[in-house]
């Protein structure tokens, strides 16, 4: 079975701009969780959807946003672009009804 | 808030010998820990996990113990190799659909 793809992997932006990443989960999947992950700050929780639907949330800005298609494919897009948004972006695909989270490899977004 | 300390930051055995990493959680709720071992460049890889009706989970020469009065729950890797040089991350999960995460401990093998 395929793991977890993300799309870009690597990125690079200026301040001000928006980005929006990709993740397809494993087939049969329909969790998905993304994190921030920084040097600093560690694995931060950003949001989870299930079936299309928000179940949680960090504590992040509203500047980060996401969203989940029918076909359990999620994207994450981060507006008004700062320096401090630049980390390595991780999604996390799960069956939802159990917590086991399976991760891709991430998307380095760099912010200049 | 929900919190994971996470015990040490960095850690440095020789070829061989025992690694034990040490995690605290606060979410009484939480019910289900795993631990990720992350290499340079990817995403962190699902190693090992227990559960709260489970006090001790072995694979190989990795074993997870949990001990729910206290909120402890730590990973021991025995014989370690080099190969087995990385980060690793402890997490509880306590419903909400949400995990946390530990800070990381950086695992140095020497040969």
């Amino acid at each position: 079975k395929a793991g977890v793809t993300q799309t870009p992997r690597y990125l690079i932006k200026t301040r001000g701009q928006q980005v929006t990443l990709s993740c397809s989960p494993i087939s049969g999947h329909r969790s998905v969780s993304w994190y921030q992950q920084t040097p600093g700050q560690g694995l931060q929780f950003l949001f989870e959807y299930f079936s299309e639907t928000q179940r949680n949330k960090g504590n992040f800005p509203g500047r980060f946003s996401g969203r989940q298609f029918s076909n359990s494919r999620s994207e994450m897009n981060v507006s008004t672009l700062e320096l401090g948004d630049s980390a390595l972006y991780l999604c996390a695909s799960g069956l939802g009804d159990t917590d086991t989270q399976y991760f891709g490899p991430g998307t380095r977004l760099t912010v200049l | 808030g929900e919190n994971v300390e996470q015990h040490p930051s960095t850690l440095s055995v020789q070829e061989g010998d025992s690694a034990v990493i040490k995690c605290t959680y606060s979410d009484s709720a939480s019910n289900y820990f795993p631990w990720y071992k992350q290499e340079l460049g990817k995403g962190p890889q699902l190693i090992i996990d227990i559960r709260s009706n489970v006090g001790e989970k072995k694979d190989q020469r990795i074993a997870v113990t949990l001990n729910k009065t206290a909120k402890h729950f730590s990973l021991h890797i025995t014989e370690t190799q080099p190969e087995d040089s990385a980060v690793y991350f402890c997490a509880a999960w306590g419903g909400g659909f949400k995990t946390i995460f530990g800070a990381g401990t950086r695992l140095f093998v020497k040969a």
